[in-house]
């Protein structure tokens, strides 16, 4: 079936314009991470999405970034204002309804440069 | 200290090789460890999972926890061109929260 996708797969934007971001989890997937991956850096936790629940929004590095989940499906991640320090590689992740491991699908990512 | 600590590499072997790689983390309240390979501009996929201490092997990969040194390792054995990746330890306490660790290059050589 098919996995968790992302798009765009590359993005290259100006310092200070809004960028948004995009994940379509597996079918059926109740949970939806979003985490950073810097060169050399683990993943950054981000944001996270169960059901209808609250989303968990303890990763995101400051009010500049956001995220919605709309109909417990799609996601996007917004950053406003993109500073170069925000170019990463960010990857969205989907896991089935409440499993002992917690396994995650991740996408292929989306890179971001901030010129 | 982080929480899960992890050696960047690179690392470089011979195919064949039998391949050590290892994490150490800080947190005792960790149960769930897990290893996932990453391949270039992919996303990670799920390698090998494990619930506690001990040994899990599937084919070629064993994955070690070691709870009373907070030490987990993967080890691949015979291994092949097609397993250079980068490979991420990863814990969970049981919650929602995986902790990642950093990643370590593999480059095995044909």
């Amino acid at each position: 079936g098919a996995g968790v996708s992302q798009s765009p797969s590359n993005k290259v934007t100006e310092k200070g314009k809004d960028v948004e971001l995009r994940c379509d989890p597996i079918s059926g997937h109740t949970a939806l991470y979003w985490y950073r991956q810097s060169l050399g850096q683990g993943l950054e936790f981000l944001i996270y999405f169960q059901g209808n629940s609250a989303p968990d929004k303890s990763g995101l590095p400051s009010d500049r970034f956001s995220a919605e989940r709309t109909g417990g499906s799609v996601s996007t991640l917004t950053i406003q204002r993109t500073q170069q320090e925000d170019s990463a590689v960010y990857l969205c992740a989907s896991s089935p309804p409440r499993t002992r491991t917690d396994t995650q699908y991740f996408g292929p990512g989306t890179r971001l440069t901030v010129l | 200290q982080k929480e899960v600590e992890q050696d960047p590499g690179p690392l470089s072997v011979p195919e064949g090789a039998i391949v050590s790689l290892n994490c150490t983390y800080s947190n005792s309240a960790f149960q769930y460890f897990m290893w996932y390979r990453q391949y270039s501009r992919k996303g990670p996929e799920l390698l090998m999972y494990t619930y506690s201490s001990g040994n899990k092997e599937d084919g070629r990969f064993t994955a070690q926890v070691d709870k009373s040194s907070k030490y987990i390792s993967l080890f691949i054995r015979d291994s092949q061109p097609s397993d250079s990746a980068t490979y991420l330890c990863a814990i969970n306490t049981g919650g929602f929260k995986t902790i990642f660790g950093a990643g370590t290059r593999l480059f095995v050589k044909a």
